[in-house]
């Protein structure tokens, strides 16, 4: 069965790019019909939709991430990423990958800091 | 932006029935879906599209809608329900999504 798996730094100094990558076994990254998604949480709160790629390439970002936000696809690697600029103390969060809308299939998450 | 409202927490006996409600102006138009995530764990649906439960979800979770408003019911609530319960929605647009703020649910 499909399973994702997410990897990057565990702290990011405020400032930077907080990147991520999901990385996808037991199935292709170019499925039809399919959206790969970026969820976040914040500890000790509620969940955050960051955005998600559409098997076709189309991108759909939170509005309020949008200006620092980017998803890609690596189809040679079977990899989605995520890209966020700027960070600061507040994008400190457990990061989510997952497959489809709404997730059916969830990544352990990983947890990211921002510090200085 | 779009939000959605959830109760902070609820709180039920065992046996007894635990109503969650989650509001929001676009959910005439757009299904809901809830999640239930317990501590160190990642979320699992239990209600989509507003009422439907996917296989292997106990038949005492169930989901309705009424105007801005869905509802999650759990019927004959047991101690493996006390989870933080999300409802998600998309905004007018079907574009963009939006999580709850959360309810905490707890079995006395």
């Amino acid at each position: 069965q499909v399973q994702l798996q997410e990897s990057g730094p565990g702290l990011v100094k405020t400032s930077q790019t907080l990147s991520l990558t999901c990385t996808v076994s037991g199935g292709s990254i170019s499925s039809h019909n399919t959206y790969w998604s970026w969820i976040r949480q914040p500890p000790g709160k509620g969940l955050e939709w960051i955005g998600y790629i559409y098997y076709s390439g189309s991108t759909y970002y939170n509005p309020s991430l949008k200006s620092r936000v980017t998803i890609s696809v690596d189809t040679s690697k079977n990899q989605f990423s995520l890209k966020l600029s700027s960070v600061t103390a507040a994008d400190t969060a457990v990061y989510y990958c997952a497959r489809d809308w709404p997730p059916g299939i969830w990544g352990q998450g990983t947890m990211v800091t921002v510090s200085s | 932006s779009y939000e959605l409202t959830q109760p902070p927490s609820v709180s039920v006996s065992p046996g007894q029935t635990a109503r969650i409600t989650c509001s929001g102006d676009a959910m005439p138009k757009q299904y809901a879906y809830w999640y239930q995530q317990k501590p160190g764990q990642a979320p699992v649906v239990v209600i989509y599209k507003d009422s439907g439960r996917p296989s292997g979800i106990p038949e005492r979770f169930s989901g309705s809608s009424s105007g801005t408003t869905v509802t999650l019911t759990i019927s004959g609530v047991q101690a493996e329900d006390e989870a933080d319960y999300y409802c998600q929605s998309a905004d007018s647009s079907g574009i963009y999504q939006v999580f709850g703020g959360g309810t905490k649910l707890t079995v006395l």
